[in-house]
């Protein structure tokens, strides 16, 4: 069975501070790995994606992810939030999207 | 504009009803995805669509049902509505079910 942990459910931090939201993932196979964001009122977005090479992922708007084998791990992370990236964000795995229940980030001004 | 179109936005139903919502995918994709996203809640995962078929499933009841046409577009059905079918439905598409998903902004279903 496949599943996908996302640890922080609500993380708040201030206007130029770094972010890194927690993925963990168990699948035995070969992993596919994504970050969605789902800002207010609007549809899931894409943020990046892993299917091979680099582990080291970047994605739209500054965004990041590291891809870590050994501990079954995908976290998404950005060097400095701003206001409008405050948002839910998914971490789903495989192409039949398995996802995480969300991290919510909001981000003062 | 998200792409893939879902209809209607908003609907709402008496326990015990039936449902069918509606998704038209992104053009050049032909697969389609149907989600659950409960209030608060990640999308669950329904089931999935491509040639026609029911490719993969969640533990979702037999009460949930699809189709898929031969323009990919997709229905979800709901038979035996229970209060706690209350979600947001997403329908996702893709081209043959890989690489990354574009979602539809959903359909809020109440169940009163």
């Amino acid at each position: 069975a496949q599943s996908v942990s996302q640890h922080n459910h609500h993380v708040i931090l201030s206007e130029a501070a770094s972010l890194e939201l927690g993925c963990n993932y168990s699948y035995g196979g070969t992993v596919n790995l994504f970050w969605y964001v789902q800002y207010p009122g609007q549809h899931l977005q894409l943020l990046l994606k892993y299917f091979s090479g680099d582990p080291l992922v970047k994605g739209i708007k500054g965004f990041e992810a590291e891809f870590i084998k050994s501990k079954f791990s995908f976290n998404l992370r950005k060097p400095s939030v701003q206001w409008s990236d405050t948002a839910e964000y998914f971490c789903a795995i495989n192409n039949d999207m398995r996802f995480g229940a969300g991290t919510r980030l909001t981000v003062k001004p | 504009d998200a792409g893939v179109t879902q209809s209607p936005t908003h609907l709402i139903k008496t326990r015990g009803q039936q449902v069918t919502l509606r998704c038209s995918p992104k053009s050049g994709h032909d697969t389609v995805s149907w989600y659950q996203q409960a209030l608060g809640q990640g999308p669950q995962f329904i089931f999935q669509y491509y040639e026609e078929e029911e490719r993969q499933r969640g533990n979702f009841p037999d009460r949930f049902s699809g189709h898929q046409f031969p323009n990919y577009s997709s229905e979800l059905n709901v038979n035996a509505l229970l209060l706690g079918d209350s979600a947001l439905y997403l329908c996702a598409s893709s081209y043959r079910g890989g690489r990354g998903y574009t979602f539809g902004s959903g359909t809020r279903l109440t169940v009163v």
